[in-house]
């Protein structure tokens, strides 16, 4: 199975300032065919589903605010929130769909200092 | 509006067998494959089972391949999840997941979630 590692496991930012995750998987995610990294993030907030914010890696699905943004390829890669907001206290996945036994990071659980 | 609502959760012995639903409204259900995701109690995601638009081809985590099988009836629009020898590690909040297109074959992420339902597993 790829498995996927998030850093750091919380972490805690100011509001209007530049919040950074981090996703690694145990190989590439690279899919050929197209190119693109098999990589999509969720953010969920308590009680509530998960919500999917950025495929493709970099890709931001629609109604997601542009504060969002995802980058990286192969095995590393970045959730970055560029201007924290308080509706953003959540906890953040990565999940790959390179391959069909389809697995998420651990979560990164983001709060205001 | 994209609509996705489990039912079928409660209270299950060690042993047992749970049968999970999955209603959807909304989009055109057959085109699209569909997803059981979990969330055991304070813990983070894991999924547990994939099923192409039209049932054709089915995928299950290690954990549950073997105990659990995914099936849909695309007359009604909806996605089941049998799960049979449950154990008590089977005990979380069952997510049904849309999945918008197709990656080699095979369902890619996520983009539209139901509320979920719990599913616990105890004697």
């Amino acid at each position: 199975d790829i498995v996927m590692t998030q850093t750091p496991d919380s972490l805690a930012v100011s509001l209007g300032e530049r919040a950074t995750i981090n996703c690694k998987s145990s190989q590439s995610l690279l899919y050929t065919s197209n190119n693109k990294n098999s990589l999509a993030w969720y953010q969920q907030k308590p009680g509530q589903p998960p919500k999917l914010l950025i495929y493709w890696a970099s890709t931001r699905e629609s109604g997601v605010p542009d504060r969002f943004s995802g980058s990286g390829s192969g095995t590393d890669f970045t959730l970055t929130i560029s201007s924290l907001q308080a509706e953003d206290v959540a906890v953040y996945y990565c999940q790959q769909y390179y391959s069909a036994l389809y697995t998420f990071g651990q979560g990164t659980k983001l709060e205001i200092k | 509006e994209v609509q996705l609502l489990e039912s079928g959760g409660g209270l299950v012995q060690p042993g047992g067998s749970l049968r999970l639903s999955c209603a959807a409204s909304g989009f055109t259900f057959s085109l699209y494959a569909m997803s059981w995701v979990r969330q055991a109690p304070g813990k983070g995601l894991e999924w547990v089972s994939a099923i192409t638009g039209g049932g054709g081809s089915t995928y299950y985590a290690d954990s549950v391949k073997g105990r659990f099988t995914i099936s849909r009836d695309n007359s009604k629009n909806t996605v089941y999840l049998q799960m049979n020898s449950l154990r008590a590690e089977d005990t979380a909040v069952y997510y049904c997941a849309k999945a918008p297109g197709l990656v080699g074959g095979r369902p890619a992420y996520f983009d539209s979630w139901g509320q979920g339902i719990l599913g616990t597993v105890s004697s």
